[in-house]
């Protein structure tokens, strides 16, 4: 089945600093890779996915990228902001499948 | 749209003591999802039901665990006998189509057995 590792575990940044976190996927047959963000006490919001069709797909601060041939996505928050503290979760389907997660990752935005 | 929701918000419970947590999917999504979320495994799905079939149980952990839908706006994921190490957060998720589109998950439900 698909395997997705997810770096770093943890992520301090300062306020205005840029943050990248990484996963890689097993499955070439993957597809669909979602973005989740989970704050303390909520439960997981997507905040961006992208499918295999495309390189780079941006939403105002956030960005992500899809390299298919190494089997890699990223996640990139420009101008980071406190409220951008959470854990963030990477994710890969085929689309036909269900979704396999990363172990997340823990940012920290300091003031 | 209210969203995904779940109840109750928290549970705590004593061993051997059954529990049933709730779900109420999305309105016109027929995607639903079980997860249970801990520290030191993650986000783990339990069971996947599609248009109120079960699709994929194997993440179920044993057969302490059981999960029904109903129908198409409700679904109960049941504990019985409940032990310590069942203590976690349990998200319920739905999406359209089948399981590999976006998800939304609920607010989850904490559980913690004594």
């Amino acid at each position: 089945g698909e395997n997705v590792e997810q770096h770093p575990s943890t992520l301090s940044v300062q306020e205005g600093d840029s943050a990248v976190i990484k996963c890689t996927y097993s499955d070439s047959a993957s597809n669909y890779f979602p973005w989740y963000k989970q704050e303390l006490g909520k439960g997981p919001q997507l905040i961006i996915d992208i499918r295999s069709n495309v390189g780079e797909k941006k939403d105002q601060r956030i960005a992500v990228t899809l390299n298919k041939t190494a089997k890699h996505f990223s996640l990139h928050i420009t101008e980071t902001q406190p409220e951008d503290s959470a854990v963030y979760f990477c994710a890969a389907s085929t689309g036909d499948s269900t979704l396999t997660f990363g172990k997340g990752t823990m940012l920290l935005v300091s003031p | 749209d209210a969203g995904v929701i779940q109840s109750p918000r928290h549970e705590v419970t004593e061993m051997g003591q059954e529990v049933t947590l709730r779900c109420k999917p999305i309105s016109g999504h027929n995607s639903l999802f079980w997860y249970r979320q801990t520290m030191m495994r993650g986000l783990e799905l339990l069971i996947y039901f599609n248009n109120n079939v079960p699709i994929d149980d194997s993440g179920m952990p044993e057969d302490r665990f059981s999960a029904k839908m109903p129908n198409a706006s409700f679904s109960t994921l049941k504990i019985q006998p409940s032990e310590p190490r069942d203590s976690a957060v349990y998200f319920c998720a739905s999406s359209r189509g089948q399981g590999g589109n976006e998800q939304y998950f609920g607010p989850g439900t904490r559980l913690t057995v004594t």
